[in-house]
């Protein structure tokens, strides 16, 4: 099956700094890449949809100068907390977009504390 | 803007006991997929059902699309501890490919 990573796996960060993320389709191309956000014992809430070679797409009320999304290759997209604050804190999800059928395969998460 | 709406939130059982989630909304979606999250961990995709009044059976678990396109169940049959888990319906309109996921049923399965 398809598999997405991300990198890091946790992040412990002061607070007014920016933490990058990155999410990596390992074995195939994703041209089309989305960003979750998870609170605690929450569901997902997207935030962006990132596509390769042009501008992301926010969800109302995100932030697009708070969560720069980046996606420079078929493999590879990053999603960067700018000037983190303690409310920034959660658990950001990628996932990359596969098949004929559009499946959505989802990274393992990262566990973001602005301290 | 869609809503997924899932019940119960909350469900704690013995091994054994059967039990039914359910995923509704007034909207139609195209697709409505079914995962399964475990704490610290992204989802997993369990099954996508795409066609009204679909059913599609994994071992224990039996997924039903409704016949509107509106709403899905996930049935439990003789649930297990490694059956815990947090899951999620999730649905696609239209053409488009971006995932409305529902608010999440918490199940826990104890000796």
């Amino acid at each position: 099956g398809a598999v997405v990573s991300q990198h890091p796996s946790r992040v412990i960060c002061k607070s007014g700094t920016s933490v990058k993320i990155e999410c990596r389709s390992l074995d195939f191309q994703a041209t089309t890449m989305f960003w979750y956000r998870q609170f605690p014992k929450k569901s997902l809430m997207l935030m962006a949809t990132s596509n390769e070679g042009s501008k992301a797409t926010y969800e109302q009320g995100v932030e697009k100068d708070k969560f720069l999304i980046n996606h420079a290759s078929l493999t590879l997209s990053t999603l960067t907390v700018t000037s983190a604050h303690p409310e920034d804190s959660s658990f950001y999800i990628c996932s990359a977009l596969a098949g004929e059928r559009g499946t959505q395969y989802f990274g393992p998460g990262t566990r973001l504390t602005v301290l | 803007t869609q809503l997924l709406e899932q019940s119960p939130q909350f469900l704690s059982i013995q091994e054994g006991e059967n039990l039914t989630v359910y995923c509704n909304s007034s909207s139609v979606f195209s697709s409505l997929q079914w995962y399964r999250q475990e704490p610290g961990e992204g989802p997993v995709l369990l099954v996508t059902v795409v066609t009204g009044g679909e059913v599609k059976k994994l071992k224990r678990l039996t997924f039903q699309f409704g016949d509107a396109r509106k709403d899905s169940s996930l049935h439990i049959t003789a649930a297990q501890p490694g059956d815990t888990g947090l899951y999620l319906c999730a649905g696609v309109a239209g053409t488009a490919s971006k995932l409305t996921f529902g608010t999440g049923t918490r199940l826990q399965v104890t000796l």
